[in-house]
């Protein structure tokens, strides 16, 4: 079974600021794993994925995400938070091999404080 | 990048009614695509997976008879909300995978957004 976790409902940080969002899976299968963020009003925008490459992957617009494989975890940071950050961020699980279906977490909400 | 469209963006609808979403890849050929439906401030729920030439597959709790999928072509997933009810009420994306070597990323549908007086 497939599952994504996203640890945190809202996350809310002051501009200037380090940014991270929380996301643990499981799966019974060797995952893909991708952060996609939706502005409001607006399609769901790939911000970066996870394919059994390098472990630490570099996203659009400053974001990188780590894979540990011994936490099963897949943290979105970013080092200084803009205020065009704020949006709805989700966490995705595509097990290989099962038809590309992707799995979502429940999203995390940031917000950016002036 | 791929492009994957909607129509329409919005409807509203009757209690009893029945709505047709299209989902369509711009500039690539999608053999399979994908249907979500998203609560307001909630995540995207896979509702089904459209095969282009056969049956979709449905997840489990998803009722197959009121929402109908067809994969018409290569380009085009239709979803169907038969006697709609107010509860069906929701945000509906749709997906389209691309790539190579059996990695592929997902191009999302900016969404229809649904409602049922």
């Amino acid at each position: 079974a497939q599952s994504v976790t996203q640890l945190d409902s809202h996350v809310s940080v002051s501009e200037g600021t380090p940014v991270l969002l929380r996301c643990n899976y499981s799966s019974s299968y060797s995952p893909s794993l991708f952060w996609y963020v939706q502005h409001p009003n607006k399609g769901l925008q790939l911000l970066l994925k996870y394919t059994s490459a390098a472990t630490l992957v570099k996203g659009i617009n400053g974001f990188e995400a780590e894979f540990k494989k011994s936490e099963t975890s897949f943290h979105l940071t970013k080092p200084s938070a803009h205020m065009s950050d704020a949006a709805e961020y989700f966490c995705v699980v595509s097990p290989r091999g099962a038809g590309n279906q992707f799995y979502f977490g429940t999203g995390t909400s940031l917000t950016v404080i002036p | 990048g791929a492009v994957v469209s909607q129509h329409p963006s919005w409807v509203i609808c009757k209690s009893g009614t029945s709505v047709k979403i299209e989902c369509r890849s711009l500039d690539f050929q999608a053999t399979t695509m994908f249907w979500y439906r998203q609560f307001p401030k909630q995540s995207l729920m896979l509702m089904a997976t459209s095969n282009e030439g056969s049956k979709a597959t449905y997840e489990q709790g998803v009722e197959k008879d009121k929402f109908l999928i067809n994969h018409a072509s290569l380009t085009l997933s239709t979803l169907t909300v038969t006697s709609a009810h107010p509860e069906d009420s929701s945000f509906y994306i749709c997906s389209a995978p691309q790539g190579t070597s059996g990695i592929h990323e997902q191009f999302f549908g900016p969404g229809t957004r649904l409602t049922v007086l």
